[in-house]
């Protein structure tokens, strides 16, 4: 069985502050893939990143950073110099082995203020 | 290009009662899957549909039930509506091959049921 978990159920921080999001999954398969979605107050959900169990090389994207750690079974998301605008619900979710589902964790809430 | 589409966008309905939400993938993709996102909890997989049949379901009861047709777009219908069904339905587009594949989602259905 497959599992995702996001022990932060809420953070607030002030714009700029740096901010990272815990991810810790489970699964029994070798092969899986990561993501990172954002929900924003409007409901849909906006693809972020996508990570294979292979690739632990942790990747940057402009203020976004993601750290993946096998032995720790965690996959971290970080944003630097935070802005109002990334203000959402923030989930971590995975596919392994043949399923295609995707299986969420029950996601992160940021709060970011002025 | 357009995205994924789902209609309506909110529905009211009473216990009992039955309901169909629609969605219309992304233009070139192929599988349609469905998510139930309780309020306060990650999105849960429904079950997903690919070449007209039902290729993967969650753990959801009989009273739900899709379908997809030859253009791709696909159905989600709900019967013996309950109480516990009020939720964010979303549908999630994606292209079939591998078990990966990002899954582009729409804006959702959000079905209250009083």
């Amino acid at each position: 069985a497959q599992k995702v978990t996001q022990a932060q159920t809420e953070i607030s921080v002030v714009e700029k502050e740096d901010v990272t999001l815990d991810c810790v999954y489970e699964t029994r398969d070798t092969t899986y893939y990561l993501f990172w979605y954002k929900q924003p107050p409007s409901g849909e959900l906006v693809f972020l990143i996508r990570r294979n169990s292979f690739d632990e090389q942790n990747e940057i994207s402009g203020r976004y950073s993601w750290n993946f750690q096998k032995s720790t079974s965690s996959f971290n998301f970080t944003i630097t110099a935070s802005q109002v605008v990334d203000s959402a619900v923030y989930f971590c979710a995975l596919v392994s082995g043949t399923a295609s589902k995707l299986t969420f964790g029950t996601g992160t809430r940021l709060q970011v203020t002025l | 290009d357009a995205g994924v589409t789902q209609s309506p966008t909110h529905l009211i309905k009473t216990r009992g009662q039955q309901v169909t939400l629609r969605c219309s993938p992304k233009s070139g993709h192929d599988t349609v899957s469905w998510y139930q996102q309780a309020l306060g909890q990650g999105p849960q997989f429904i079950f997903q549909y690919y070449e007209e049949e039902e290729r993967q379901r969650g753990n959801f009861p009989d009273r739900f039930s899709g379908h997809q047709f030859p253009n791709y777009s696909s159905e989600l219908n709900v019967n013996a509506l309950l109480l516990g069904d009020s939720a964010l339905y979303l549908c999630a587009s994606s292209l079939s091959g591998t078990n990966y594949n990002e899954q582009f989602f729409g804006p959702g259905t959000r079905l209250t049921v009083l």
